[in-house]
């Protein structure tokens, strides 16, 4: 298996625009999860599914920020519209059940100018 | 809620030294705990982790770990430091709510000199 696959790896964006981040897991991994991680805050999970549902978005930061799952091989991560401070690196992990951890992907770079 | 405080934001060792990683969870209930490496520009790889089995846990690298439910601390060990384990490497522990929820510590840089 590949693993996470993310795409892309690096994305710089004008302030205001949209952004949509992508992320392919593992085939056969029923949780897939979306962190940030800034030098301020450390790793944040942002939100995670399980069967392509969404089961907890509380670190979603503000309604700028949506994620959906349509199907088992991928999810996207959009923020509409981008600000400065939503700078980070984004990862997206994929699990199976009962706490065998999760495998990451290589993350995404964003940078809001 | 469930938190990880890493105690030593950067640990310094030189080659061939010890490597003690300090990790402490708050639970009362008996979590899983996880260790995680990063390197530069990479995402986070998953080194070991603690599941109620054996409370000594081994994994990759040489690294291993101790659950020690009576000081609820779960630190990183390595009796030899090489120059590529220079990284950055963070603790988790499943959220309370969810053994598929991870809570993550913010982190230790550890330095490894020649």
């Amino acid at each position: 298996d590949a693993g996470v696959i993310q795409s892309p790896r690096h994305e710089v964006t004008e302030m205001g625009q949209e952004v949509t981040l992508r992320c392919k897991p593992i085939s056969g991994h029923d949780y897939l999860f979306w962190y940030r991680q800034t030098m301020m805050r450390g790793l944040e999970l942002l939100i995670y599914f399980n069967n392509n549902v969404p089961i907890d978005d509380s670190g979603m930061p503000e309604d700028r920020f949506s994620a959906k799952m349509p199907n088992a091989s991928f999810s996207t991560l959009k923020i509409q519209p981008s600000e400065p401070r939503d700078s980070a690196v984004y990862f997206c992990a994929s699990s199976v059940p009962q706490g065998f951890g999760a495998f990451f992907g290589q993350g995404t770079r964003l940078t809001v100018v | 809620a469930q938190s990880v405080t890493q105690l030593g934001s950067h640990v310094s060792v030189s080659e061939g030294a010890l490597v003690l990683l300090r990790c402490n969870y708050s639970s009362s209930v008996p979590p899983y705990l996880f260790w995680y490496v990063q390197y530069p520009n990479q995402g986070l790889q998953l080194l070991l982790k603690y599941t109620s089995a054996a409370t000594l846990v081994k994994g990759i690298n040489g690294f291993e770990a101790e659950f020690k439910k009576s000081e609820t601390s779960f630190h990183l060990t390595k009796p030899s430091a090489h120059m590529s384990d220079a990284a950055e490497y963070f603790c988790a522990v499943t959220d309370s709510g969810g053994y598929n929820k991870l809570i993550f510590g913010a982190g230790t840089r550890l330095a490894v000199h020649p």
